[in-house]
């Protein structure tokens, strides 16, 4: 039973342009979701983090939105670069617990 | 800082061997855990250690092991080596504060090749 799904495995988007990326959870214990980077034979970096006490965490070009009641959430990258091209994770965990289940993951594009 | 470490980078054994991986978190940081890559199951949990206590487990098979040193370094250890267990390997660490989550920073990982 996955837990966190990224039902979106890959997105392209031009240069300059909003990316979206979306992750859904089925438990209602989860209470700490992240975003992360992954670029291949590397380990995830980490992007940013949202409480779910907040329903948005903004730093510099990344933003998340937290959605409890639909058990969704959301990174935007704004404005997006050809850098930004990897694979992104979300994960979750709750509260006294280190332990983060992931989602599948998203590759982005950024064509120039 | 420096970061997360982790040694070897890579690795290659035969089926039936056992396997020991090291790690060194950020300084400071206590939580180590440790994570298994794969293509088929993604990104897994295998287990937290915390001031050299397991605090989380996974749902891997008991041949998959650690142990955290005081100073947090962390091994893990894998026995009786099966095909199925080549995968990414990564350790990330954590300040970890008592009672909340925290980010996790991981390392690059080890790249174990059975066959």
């Amino acid at each position: 039973d996955q837990q966190v799904k990224q039902n979106s495995p890959s997105l392209s988007v031009q240069e300059g342009r909003i990316s979206i990326l979306n992750c859904d959870y089925t438990n209602s214990m989860f209470d700490y979701f992240l975003w992360y980077k992954k670029y291949p034979a590397e380990g995830p970096t980490f992007l940013i983090s949202i409480s779910s006490i907040k329903d948005k965490n903004e730093d510099g070009r990344f933003t998340v939105f937290l959605n409890k009641s639909a058990k969704h959430l959301s990174l935007h990258i704004v404005p997006s670069q050809p850098g930004d091209s990897a694979v992104y994770f979300c994960a979750a965990s709750h509260h006294a617990g280190n332990m983060l289940t992931f989602g599948g993951g998203t590759r982005l594009m950024v064509k120039p | 800082k420096a970061g997360v470490t982790q040694t070897p980078r890579y690795l290659i054994k035969t089926r039936g061997q056992q396997v020991t991986l090291s790690c060194s978190p950020i300084s400071g940081h206590r939580s180590v855990s440790w994570y298994q890559q794969t293509p088929g199951q993604g990104l897994q949990f295998l287990f937290e250690y915390f001031s050299e206590t397991q605090r989380n487990k996974g749902n891997f098979p008991g041949r998959f092991s650690g142990r955290q040193f005081s100073n947090s370094r962390s091994e893990m250890n894998v026995s009786t080596l099966e095909l199925g267990d080549s995968a990414l390997y990564l350790c990330a660490s954590s300040p970890r504060t008592s009672g909340r989550s925290n980010e996790q920073f991981f390392g690059p990982g080890t790249r174990l090749t059975v066959l």
